[in-house]
Parts: C-alpha cells; sequence; structure tokens
C-alpha cells in the first residue's frame, strides 16, 4: 500500500532562515512526487514536482528513492513562504489519483 | 481565468437533509476528483471519476455518492447529511495524460451540517 508521511505538522522559522519541511512515502512501484501548497486564502496548488527538477519560488526538492524521501527544502524563507504544504504521491497512472500527506503549516516569522 | 469553479462557497445544512456540492471545469479534462480536507488530516479522497459516468471509489466514500453526466461536471451527494461530514470540500480536476498527476483545484466549500 502507498502511504506518505509529513513528520511535522507545525514548522515555524524566522526570515532569512533555512526551511526544510520533510517528506517520507512507502510505495513498491516507481512514485512520482509532489509537492502542493495552499496560502492563506488561496487554493491548493502545485508547487513543483519530482520529474521537473526545477526550483519554484526557490525551493527545492530530491526524490531520494533509498530513504523513501522527497524533502522540500528553501536556503532563505521568506514571510511570503508562510503557508500549509502537502507532499502528494502519484503512481504513474493516467487516472490521476493522488496519495497526500496531512500537510505541514510553515509560518516565517518577520 | 477560473478553470475549477464549485457553485457553493459555504453551506450550512440539517442533520438528514440532501446536499449536493457542484463542480464545473472548463479545460477540457478527463479525471475529477472529490476531496475532504480536515485540520490534521490533510486530503482524502472521497470519489473520483475518469470519464463521463465513470466513478471510483477513494478513501472515505461512505455516506456519499457521485455523479458525472457530462465532461464538465462532477457532483457530490450527501444523501442524509450528518455532523461528521463537516468539513471543506475541494473539487479538482486533470488531464487524461501523463500530466495527470497535475491537479487543478477548485476554492472549495465549506459545509457545515448542525
Amino acid at each position: 500500500a502507498q502511504r506518505v508521511t509529513q513528520p511535522e505538522k507545525l514548522l515555524s522559522v524566522f526570515k532569512g532562515a533555512p526551511v526544510e519541511l520533510k517528506c517520507n512515502y512507502s510505495y513498491s512501484g516507481s512514485p512520482e512526487l509532489f509537492w502542493y501548497v495552499q496560502y492563506s486564502r488561496q487554493r491548493l496548488q502545485l508547487l513543483l514536482r519530482h520529474i521537473s527538477r526545477e526550483s519554484i519560488k526557490g525551493f527545492t526538492a530530491d526524490l531520494n528513492k533509498g530513504e523513501t524521501s522527497f524533502h522540500l527544502k528553501k536556503p532563505f524563507a521568506q514571510e511570503e513562504d508562510s503557508a500549509m504544504y502537502y507532499c502528494a504521491l502519484g503512481r504513474g497512472s493516467t487516472l490521476g489519483r493522488l496519495y497526500f500527506g496531512r500537510g505541514t503549516q510553515l509560518t516565517v516569522w518577520p | 481565468d477560473v478553470k475549477v469553479t464549485q457553485s457553493s462557497r459555504y453551506l450550512v445544512k440539517r442533520t438528514g437533509e440532501k446536499v449536493f456540492l457542484e463542480c464545473v471545469q472548463d479545460m477540457d479534462h478527463e479525471n475529477m476528483f472529490w476531496y475532504r480536507q480536515d485540520p490534521g488530516l490533510g486530503l482524502r479522497l472521497i470519489y473520483f471519476s475518469y470519464d463521463v459516468k465513470m466513478k471510483e471509489k477513494g478513501d472515505i466514500p461512505e455516506g456519499y455518492s457521485v455523479s458525472r453526466e457530462k465532461k464538465e461536471r462532477f457532483s457530490l451527494i450527501l444523501e442524509s447529511a450528518s455532523t461528521n461530514q463537516t468539513s471543506m470540500y475541494l473539487c479538482a480536476s486533470s488531464q487524461h495524460t501523463s500530466g495527470a498527476n497535475v491537479l487543478t483545484f477548485g476554492a472549495g466549500s465549506r459545509l457545515t451540517v448542525l
């Protein structure tokens, strides 16, 4: 069975500090991993996906198959990064079903 | 620029009422989804559909049903609302291709059952 674990429900950092949101998964096949973000009063939206290997808003995430992790990192957090972040796993199917973690609420203090 | 529209932003219903939540997308997406979002529990899939008149149960389908009569519209039905169905409901859609896991979400419908 597939499962996504985000161990931190809440995470607080000060502006300019590095931030890492943890995500671990369990899946026996080849996973597709995603980070979705929901800013206050906005819709849930895709932040980044592992296959694109790009940096979005300064965030990066590397898929580590050995550790079954897909942690989200940013070297210098900004106040506008405060949001709810969800890690999600897909199984490569065209049906689009995703398995979401429980989310991490990030607060960046000024 | 709105692409996934949920008809009701806020609803208040009484226990036992029948509730309809409507979702319309204008991107010609094949896949559509209904999630509920609860603090501490994340997003849990209720039902999804990959084609007109097709539906698949998600992780928590009990107490819910869905309808997909047209490609652009996916409805969630609570046959007899209960207080434990008080939640934020999110609709989403995606293409039936390699981009299937890139979901576009609606703004959400916050349902309160009294």
